[in-house]
């Protein structure tokens, strides 16, 4: 069975520094990772898509790796402001009878202090 | 460009009521996933559908039925409702062609409040 973990739980980190979210999953027989941004309350917000054969995605501020074979992947925020205050969300679209339901872990909140 | 349309976005209901949560996906997308999210909880997996049937199935209660329609529109019908019904349910939609190519694309979900 597919679990998916997150670590920390929670992270205060002041404004401007640069920081590093893990998530690791347990079965890499995987379609794609994603990391989402929820808001309190609020939708998902698709940040970032790596495909199983890719290593990393970038989009401004974030860069997402994956290591396929060892089960994890980590969410990098450079430059880090208050309004990344958010809780992320790593995903994992998991391959089985071609069915791709996805499995998230439990989520990192995100606090960025002004 | 067009998203996954939800509705309605919140429901307050009593328990033991009956509920109805509808999905749009987006257009040319023949499947559908449905999730739901209790508070500080992460979405959980509830149920698929592709081209009308259902594709998977995960952890839905018995007191909840879904189904797709020939338009790809999906219900999740929800009956006997239990205080702890009340989450945040999201949809999702993805094409079975670009299965492990693109990502499932969200609604902003339906917001169900049992009292």
């Amino acid at each position: 069975k597919q679990e998916v973990t997150q670590i920390p739980a929670a992270l205060s980190v002041p404004e401007g520094e640069n920081l590093v979210l893990n998530c690791s999953f347990t079965d890499s027989a995987i379609y794609n990772l994603q990391w989402f941004r929820q808001d309190p309350g609020k939708g998902l917000t698709s940040l970032l898509l790596i495909q199983s054969s890719q290593r990393e995605q970038t989009s401004g501020r974030l860069n997402a790796s994956l290591d396929k074979s060892s089960g994890r992947s980590t969410l990098y925020i450079a430059a880090s402001q208050p309004g990344d205050s958010a809780t992320y969300l790593c995903a994992v679209s998991h391959s089985m009878n071609r069915d791709d339901k996805i499995i998230f872990g439990k989520g990192t909140r995100l606090h960025i202090l002004p | 460009a067009a998203g996954v349309i939800q509705s309605p976005r919140h429901l307050i209901k009593e328990k033991r009521e009956t509920a109805t949560l509808k999905c749009y996906p987006i257009p040319r997308h023949d499947t559908v996933y449905w999730y739901q999210q209790g508070p500080g909880q992460d979405p959980q997996f509830l149920i698929s559908f592709y081209e009308k049937m259902q594709s998977d199935k995960g952890s839905i209660p018995d007191r909840f039925s879904a189904q797709q329609f020939s338009d790809y529109h999906s219900e999740l019908n929800m009956s006997s409702l239990e205080l702890g019904d009340s989450a945040l349910y999201f949809c999702a939609s993805n094409s079975r062609a670009e299965v492990g190519r693109s990502a499932q694309y969200f609604g902003p979900g339906t917001r169900l409040l049992v009292l």
